[in-house]
């Protein structure tokens, strides 16, 4: 079965810095999932990865998958308290996304 | 508008309790899901249903058994509730398109304490 592992598993980041959050996957990925979670809030979906080498950016959030399609990374530019959360990377299955299997989490915390 | 939604928010019950969790999501999907987040904030998928038919169920104990009675709910029933249970139960909703990867948006979790 699929194992994803977070690095690191927490962060304290002072506001302003930027940070970035690693997903390394023990197999292909063939879809990605980056999610923030907040207490008491369910997942708020930030991007999706399916192409080897592919970026995309929202606001001051940057995620890429690597060209050998095993690992991803997230890069917050600039952090803000509103960046605060827990963070999930989810992998799809080759054949679908009926099952994602979610990575080990990242807390980040920023600090003024 | 939520979309997609669970009821309760919160539920504290007692050992060998029977209780059920809602779920609803006005998105149009046509895929529904249940996971469960244990203590250590680990997320792992329980059952998903496409158009009220089981398709996944991912090795979780007879004393959980979810309920679609149309695609836009999925119940979960728990019966005789033990304190491994304690954790926090999120809902999601996904369309399903042939060879295509669909997010999966989640409701805001229900946290059962099991005492």
């Amino acid at each position: 079965s699929q194992e994803l592992e977070q690095s690191p598993q927490s962060l304290i980041v002072q506001e302003g810095k930027n940070l970035t959050i690693n997903c390394t996957s023990s197999k292909t990925l063939y879809g990605l999932y980056w999610y923030k979670q907040k207490y008491g809030e369910g997942l708020i979906f930030l991007m999706m990865l399916q192409k080897g080498g592919e970026e995309k950016s929202h606001e001051k959030i940057t995620a890429k998958l690597d060209e050998k399609k095993q690992q991803s990374s997230l890069h917050i530019t600039a952090s803000q308290p509103s960046h605060a959360g827990i963070y999930l990377c989810g992998a799809a299955s080759n054949f679908g996304n009926e099952k994602l299997t979610f990575g080990t989490g990242t807390r980040l915390t920023i600090i003024p | 508008d939520t979309a997609v939604s669970q009821t309760p928010k919160y539920l504290v019950t007692q050992m060998g309790n029977d209780k059920s969790i809602k779920c609803e999501q006005n998105l149009g999907h046509d895929t529904m899901y249940w996971y469960k987040q244990d203590s250590k904030k680990f997320l792992k998928i329980m059952f998903s249903y496409n158009n009220k038919e089981l398709i996944i169920n991912e090795t979780v104990p007879n004393r959980f058994s979810p309920k679609s009675p149309d695609k836009a709910h999925l119940n979960l029933h728990i019966n005789s509730l033990e304190l491994g249970d304690s954790a926090v139960y999120f809902c999601a909703s996904s369309q399903r398109w042939a060879g295509k990867k669909e997010t999966q948006y989640f409701g805001p979790g229900t946290r059962l304490l099991v005492l």
